[in-house]
């Protein structure tokens, strides 16, 4: 059971737009803490694709996008493509665990 | 360039010890948190623990607490995760990474991973 809850999996046509949950709580995103959102392609590392709630590391096309409310935040992908199949995955600081919290995943099929 | 270069495959019996490394250059090795994540066979990610190689700090997640044990040599710019006593629970992928600003910063480079395999 992991402290940040996701949806086991999303799915979209090329083309079309997504979104992933990150629900947490008061003690990690409700508590003002950044999330950050991860990338793992098949059989690779993860990759940073949002920092800072909504922020684009440099290379990350602008089809990502990431927003933050409350005790939430939500990951956006437009214009899906082939090539974003992947797992992806929210990160936080928990203040309670003293330590960073991860979401459980989301595997993104693009039909 | 930043890079993270982990040590090979392992496969070992439960009860061996065992200690991967991950070798970071390109950067000030002693200026970053270096931690490690586990990756349990078709699961998630779960963070285990960080240090700070320029004074050793170093926190552990309460899940892996008195479970591993992370080090670093910083004359070889070289970070370690160790175990003395492995469980067939311990089979997984494990990924190094960096942190450049802390706790409330995101992981901006991961090494390629490192498989661990426990089995009798």
């Amino acid at each position: 059971q992991s402290v940040l809850t996701q949806p086991p999996s999303v799915s979209g046509a090329p083309g079309q737009r997504v979104t992933i949950s990150c629900t947490g709580s008061s003690s990690n995103i409700g508590a003002g803490y950044d999330v950050h959102w991860y990338q793992q392609l098949p059989g690779t590392a993860p990759k940073l694709l949002i920092h800072g709630n909504s922020n684009r590391p440099s290379g990350v096309p602008d089809r990502f996008s990431g927003s933050k409310s409350g005790t939430s935040a939500s990951l956006a992908i437009t214009g899906l493509q082939a090539e974003d199949e992947a797992d992806y995955y929210c990160q936080s600081y928990d203040s309670s665990l003293s330590g960073w919290v991860f979401g459980g995943g989301t595997k993104l099929t693009v039909l | 360039e930043v890079q993270l270069v982990q040590s090979g495959a392992e496969v070992k019996k439960p009860g061996e010890s065992l200690k991967i490394s991950c070798k970071g250059s390109g950067y000030s090795f002693t200026s970053y948190w270096i931690g490690w994540v586990r990756q349990m066979p078709g699961k998630g990610l779960e963070w285990m623990g960080i240090i700070f190689p320029g004074d050793s700090d170093t926190r552990y997640s309460p899940s892996f607490q008195g479970q591993v044990t992370i080090s670093a040599d910083k004359s070889i710019t070289t970070a370690y995760l160790q175990w003395s006593s492995l469980r067939a629970s311990d089979t997984a992928m494990y990924y190094c990474l960096r942190n450049p600003s802390g706790w409330f910063g995101p992981i901006d480079y991961w090494g390629q991973g490192t498989l661990v395999t426990v089995s009798s």
